[in-house]
Formats: structure tokens, sequence, C-alpha cells
């Protein structure tokens, strides 16, 4: 069956703390694995897709990479706005669902 | 609209009782799918629909839950005779792709409380 599992499940960093989130995962037939941000009370937001292993995909302080059994979401000196659930999804075979993880929350405190 | 817009945002209902959660995705976005998500978990998924077709319910988690689109925009889901297990907050999401990628846009969710 197809597992995500991200750690840590909670990160607290001081403002400017670089840190890398990991989503792990087990399945057949990869056909791509994504990161969101969600916010409280909100739905998530689209950061990455990642479809092969070596794959990297940057913006502003976020650097995702993906390897054939993981990902990282690196965080580069954040700021407290960078707070919030990170989700990891991967989609794979003929499956029409993207499996999720149970996210690691991030608190970046000034 | 702008955005995906989901209605009611909360819903506090008795158990036993009927609920029905709305949907309007982004305009032309023919990709509609529903999760659930509950506290402290990642969003699982329950059903997909292309246009008004339903092409995958597999998530559903019991014949009480009913989804439709019948014009391929608006979508509702539907729980009959609710229990506690179904509290949880319920998301919609869209995609202009008429096949299943992972960029979906999420609305804010409905939050479903059975008492």
């Amino acid at each position: 069956e197809d597992q995500v599992t991200q750690s840590p499940e909670a990160l607290r960093l001081q403002e400017g703390e670089s840190s890398s989130l990991n989503c792990s995962y087990t399945v057949s037939g990869l056909r791509g694995l994504f990161w969101y941000r969600q916010d409280p009370g909100k739905g998530p937001e689209f950061l990455f897709t990642l479809y092969s292993a070596g794959e990297e995909k940057e913006k502003e302080r976020l650097k995702a990479t993906l390897t054939k059994k993981e990902s990282f979401l690196h965080i580069t000196a954040p700021k407290p706005e960078d707070s919030a659930t990170y989700l990891c999804a991967v989609q794979a075979g003929n499956n029409n669902d993207m499996r999720f993880g149970a996210g690691t929350r991030l608190t970046v405190k000034p | 609209g702008a955005g995906v817009s989901q209605s009611p945002r909360y819903k506090v209902a008795k158990r036993g009782q009927d609920v029905a959660l709305r949907c309007d995705p982004i305009s032309g976005h023919v990709s509609l799918f529903w999760y659930q998500q509950a506290l402290g978990q990642g969003p699982e998924f329950l059903t997909y629909f292309q246009n008004e077709a339903q092409l995958d319910k597999s998530g559903l988690p019991s014949d009480r839950f009913f989804a439709e689109r019948p014009e391929g925009s608006v979508s509702t889901l539907k729980i009959q005779r609710t229990q506690q297990e179904d509290s949880a907050v319920y998301l919609c999401a869209s995609s202009s792709r008429d096949r299943v990628t992972g960029e979906l846009f999420f609305g804010e969710g409905s939050r479903l409380t059975v008492l």
C-alpha cells in the first residue's frame, strides 16, 4: 500500500535558522510528488511538483528536492510568515487521487 | 470567481441528520475533487469528477456519502444519517487540466461537526 510519512511532526525555528522537512514515500510507479502549504483554517496551497529523482524546484526561501525514496523541503533563512503546515503528497500508478502525509507544522519565531 | 468557494464554512449537525456541502470551483475548471481532512491529518481523497462525470468514487467511506456535479460546474457532497466519525473538514479542489495532476486549487473547506 502506498505510504507517505512526514517528519518531524512539528518544528520550531528562530527567524533566519535554516532547516529541512522530510517526506518519505513508498509507492509503486510514482507519477509525481507535490508540496503544499496549509495555513490554519485554510485549504492547502500548491507549492511544487517533482517528477523524477534528482529534480529540484525553488521558490523564494523554499527549495524542494527528490530522491527515489524521499523528498526534502529546505527552508533557508525562514521568516515568521513561513509558519504553516507543510504537506507532502504523492500520485502513483493509475490512481486518480493524491495520497497526503500528515504534514509538518512549522513555527518560525521572530 | 477568483478561487474555489465552499459553503457552508461551518456546519453543526445532530447525529442522524443529513447534510449537503457545496463547492463552486474556479470557472472553467474541468476537474473537481473532494477530500476529507481530520484534525491533525493530511487530506484524504473521497471522489473525482471530470466535468459532470464522476470518474472515481473509491474514497467515499460508505454508501451514506454521495457526490454530484450535474452540470459540470458546482458540486454537492451529501452525507446521509451523519455519524460522529464524519466530523472533519471537507475540502473541495479544482484543476483546469482534464487529467489528474497534483496542481490543485483548494477551497477553504467546510468544517462539519456531528454531535
